[in-house]
């Protein structure tokens, strides 16, 4: 069973909206840290946003949110205003202790955004 | 800080040839990742270490092999390259292992084996 699920390949929105990248995982440990990258088209890998298993509040970083819903294992990223620069590959990331005390990261396969001007 | 850096930035190789990607880190950062990237789909593992003499398996590590003489370096060793390394590596560390550290990226090496 994959660990983090991105159902979303392509989405689309038209600038100055906000946006929804989905993200739902599976782990069965208490203790995990979830985490939003962005990839633009240059190739490199920025980290965006982090939520802890155990924080209550949504995190949020400037136009970032992460809509955190426990129950229903999912860890949506919210994109609030969207720019062109926005257009990029999003993925999202989970890092849950392996054996040995590890917390190994798992990525999703990502969800392509383009904004439309 | 140059942060994580990686050479090469593109590489074609032979069949059967081997070759070494190059991962350099400045923050002093105990752990570190190599990931390889294939068209359409996120990062999978390949090896990590914990720190230098300490290395272990993730989740693809056939036909790979690392080493961590030191703490800044950690190089990725393809030894008979196929067609199926074709793809973006990516060297990534962090200073923890916890579950809130994010991870730093290095910029990726694409390699294509023809």
């Amino acid at each position: 069973a994959q660990k983090i699920t991105q159902t979303q390949p392509g989405m689309f929105v038209q600038e100055k909206e906000a946006v929804t990248l989905d993200c739902t995982y599976d782990t069965s440990d208490p203790s995990y840290g979830l985490f939003w990258y962005k990839q633009p088209s240059s190739g490199e890998m920025i980290f965006l946003i982090y939520q802890g298993s155990y924080d209550q509040q949504n995190a949020t970083e400037g136009r970032y949110s992460l809509n955190f819903q426990k129950a229903r294992k999912s860890a949506n990223l919210v994109i609030s205003a969207s720019q062109l620069g926005d257009s990029a590959m999003y993925f999202c990331a989970m890092r849950e202790a392996r054996g040995g005390g590890s917390y190994i990261p798992t990525f999703g396969r990502g969800t392509s955004l383009i904004v439309h001007p | 800080n140059a942060g994580v850096t990686q050479t090469p930035k593109f590489r074609i190789l032979k069949i059967g040839q081997s070759m070494t990607l190059q991962c350099t880190q400045d923050m002093n950062h105990n752990y570190m990742y190599w990931y390889r990237q294939d068209p359409g789909m996120g990062l999978k593992l390949i090896y990590y270490s914990v720190g230098a003499g300490i290395t272990d398996k993730g989740e693809v590590p056939n036909g790979y092999n690392v080493s961590r003489s030191t703490t800044e370096d950690f190089p990725l060793r393809l030894e008979l390259a196929a067609p199926s390394q074709t793809s973006v590596y990516f060297c990534a560390s962090t200073s923890s292992d916890s579950r809130q550290e994010t991870q730093y990226f290095g910029p990726g090496t694409r390699l294509l084996v023809l």
